[in-house]
């Protein structure tokens, strides 16, 4: 079992919807990052976050420390918000693991 | 948080050649990583670089086959070296920005090699 765990691997939705992606992790951590890595390979942080929850327009990140589980949504979604989105966990000094991602394809 | 130009943005390379790949920041930091990701995989991390000492290297990776170097606290490369079609993945360097959102990546190295 990886130590990341993303759900589901694949989404495609009508632009619109709202959208929910899950992931779970396996250790004890202090923070757990978002990342959205668009088609071109290069990758942007979207959140860094250690308990409750944060957003920034229309993307909000959850985490529950003691059921070590984290959810991305995005409200009102956009054919621009298609791209894998991808959570990490810290491991050691500054290293990341990487779940596997999650390729979001919003049709018009 | 940082910013972070990496370039080449993609190559296409032939085999038993070298790729060297640049990483520059626009602000000082202590390490810098680089990772690989294999088409269709997630991210691998390859090393990290610390500036004035060798880098540290992940198992499955070593230093004749990737070697970095970090001549400063704002720049490092990362070769691919003797490349095969195997290493067909896309490259990334990483910075911790110490920001809000954590982590900055560069934009990604495309490479191919036929």
């Amino acid at each position: 079992k990886n130590e990341v765990e993303q759900s589901p691997q694949n989404l495609t939705a009508q632009e619109g919807e709202f959208i929910t992606i899950n992931c779970s992790y396996s250790v004890g951590i202090s923070a757990l990052h978002w990342l959205q890595q668009h088609p071109g390979g290069g990758i942007v942080s979207l959140f860094m976050l250690s308990s409750g929850k944060k957003k920034h327009g229309r993307l909000i990140a959850t985490i529950n420390i003691q059921e070590k589980h984290s959810s991305l949504h995005i409200t009102a979604s956009h054919p621009r918000d298609s791209a894998v989105y991808i959570c990490a966990v810290p491991r050691g000094a500054q290293k990341l693991v990487f779940g596997q991602g999650t390729r979001l394809t919003i049709n018009p | 948080s940082a910013v972070i130009s990496q370039k080449p943005s993609r190559d296409i390379c032939q085999r038993g050649t070298s790729l060297t790949i640049q990483c520059q920041v626009d602000s000082q930091v202590t390490m810098m990583f680089w990772y690989r990701q294999q088409p269709g995989q997630s991210l691998t991390l390859i090393a990290t670089a610390n500036q004035g000492s060798e880098a540290t290297y992940e198992s499955g990776f070593v230093i004749d086959k990737f070697p970095i170097s970090r001549p400063n606290l704002t720049f490092s490369t990362l070769t691919v070296s003797n490349m095969s079609p195997e290493d067909s993945s896309i490259y990334l360097c990483s910075v911790d920005g110490q920001g809000a959102a954590g982590y900055t990546f560069g934009s990604g190295t495309r490479l191919t090699v036929v």
